[in-house]
Parts: structure tokens; C-alpha cells; sequence
């Protein structure tokens, strides 16, 4: 597709469930990352890949995320043992090279995954 | 210490005017990326404009402008002729160059919501 693709676009679980979320990036762009918005809040990073590697997983909370993109197209973020603090909205974002600093590679979001636990 | 700060939580415009949203940032690099989006109700991050550090120019993307003064370290959003399809979230966010960061990683600050009266 043309843009940055998020399935489910809503998901309703129990805590303690494990749920998985879905991001199919832009066709060409090597970077992906997955940012998590709480209500009110500016998105906060949580992992970066460059292709197939996760090159900065500084943002994940803890142990109950993780992330994969094994083909180094789509990446699946997945939660254990969900809690109701993980209720926000997961933005998958893509753009076309690792660039850092002031070169201007822009980063595209999806719609997002709304994650509701009670 | 918050590294993107975004003063107004909320903004008034009348249709047909002109508004400037505050941003200011803090990073110790020389080599850094500014970036505004803007968030409707429906939750997609849509990319505005982009201003490098070692741009010289002011970037301008048709309505959308940044008046970038490095000096102060602010990078504020102009938005010339308000439409009422302007009304939404609007997130300032930074990427900085560091060399443990280059795959890219921005940094958000907390918002400001536009609301365009008719």
C-alpha cells in the first residue's frame, strides 16, 4: 500500500492476555519504529529496526514487549501478560533510511492500534 | 529535563487567519532535525515540515512555515489562512545526532490543540 499499514486498528483484551500487534511499513523504507500515545500525551518511542536488527530498543518498559521483523518488511510487536496501563495507542512508523540528525529522511506513521485492556 | 516543549496545551484561530504554534528544544548537538505533525481526531500522524539544523533557510511547506532561531533553540510552527480542516493536535518533535542515535529516533513534546473557528 501506499502508506504505513497497523492491524488490528482496535483490540479490546483482558489483562494478562497476550496480544500482538501488526505493522506493514512503507514498500522500500528500511526503518521502522514502534512509538506507544497515551491520551493527552506526544508519542513515546519504544523501538527502532534498521532492517532486520532492532538497532535501539531503549524505550521498550520492560520485559512484557517485544518486537520482531524478521524479514526486515513487517514487524509485529507483542505484549505478555497485558495490564491496564498498556491501554494507549501503538504508532508504527516508517522511512526510507537509518538517517540521524539533521539529514531529512521523514518518518511516516500509520493510523495505529488502539489497545484496551480491562 | 523535557527535551521538547511545547507551552500551549490549546489555540484558538479565526478561519482565514494566521497562528503560531511555540516549540522550543533542548539538545547539545550540533546536528539535529525538527519536525512538526499534525494529529486529527482519527489519529494518524501526518507529517507538516521538516527543518534541519544546519538549514540557513526557514523551511516552508505551502501554508505550513517554521521560524526556526537556533540561537533560542525554538522552532515554531506558522500556519497562514486557517482552514477549519486545520483543527487538531499539533506535535513538535526532535531527532538528534547523536552516534548511538542514528537510527533516528524523535523526541515529542506534549502538543497543542488547534481549534479553528468559523
Amino acid at each position: 500500500g501506499a502508506g504505513v499499514s497497523q492491524t488490528p486498528s482496535n483490540k479490546v483484551t483482558e489483562k494478562g492476555k497476550y496480544v500482538e500487534l501488526r505493522c506493514d511499513p512503507i514498500s522500500g523504507h528500511t526503518a521502522l519504529y514502534w512509538y506507544r500515545q497515551s491520551l493527552g500525551q506526544g508519542p513515546e518511542f519504544l523501538i527502532y529496526f534498521q532492517g532486520t536488527g532492532a538497532a535501539d530498543d531503549s524505550g521498550l518498559p520492560n520485559d512484557r514487549f517485544f518486537a520482531v521483523r524478521p524479514e526486515g518488511s513487517v514487524s509485529t510487536l507483542k505484549i505478555q501478560r497485558t495490564e491496564r496501563g498498556d491501554s494507549a495507542v501503538y504508532l508504527c512508523a516508517s522511512s526510507l533510511g537509518p538517517a540521524g540528525g539533521s539529514t531529512g529522511n521523514t518518518i511516516y506513521f500509520g493510523e495505529g492500534s488502539w489497545l484496551t485492556v480491562v | 529535563a523535557q527535551k521538547i516543549t511545547q507551552t500551549q496545551p490549546g489555540m484558538f484561530v479565526q478561519e482565514k487567519e494566521a497562528v503560531t504554534l511555540d516549540c522550543t528544544y533542548d539538545t547539545s548537538d550540533q546536528s539535529y532535525g525538527l519536525f512538526w505533525y499534525k494529529q486529527p481526531s482519527s489519529g494518524e500522524m501526518i507529517f507538516l515540515i521538516y527543518q534541519g539544523s544546519y538549514d540557513e533557510q526557514n523551511a516552508t511547506e505551502g501554508r505550513y512555515s517554521l521560524n526556526f532561531q537556533k540561537a533560542r533553540k525554538s522552532a515554531n510552527l506558522v500556519i497562514s489562512a486557517s482552514q477549519l480542516g486545520d483543527s487538531a493536535m499539533y506535535f513538535c518533535a526532535m531527532r538528534e545526532g547523536r552516534e548511538d542515535n542514528q537510527g533516528g529516533k524523535l523526541i515529542f513534546g506534549q502538543g497543542t490543540e488547534l481549534s479553528v473557528k468559523p
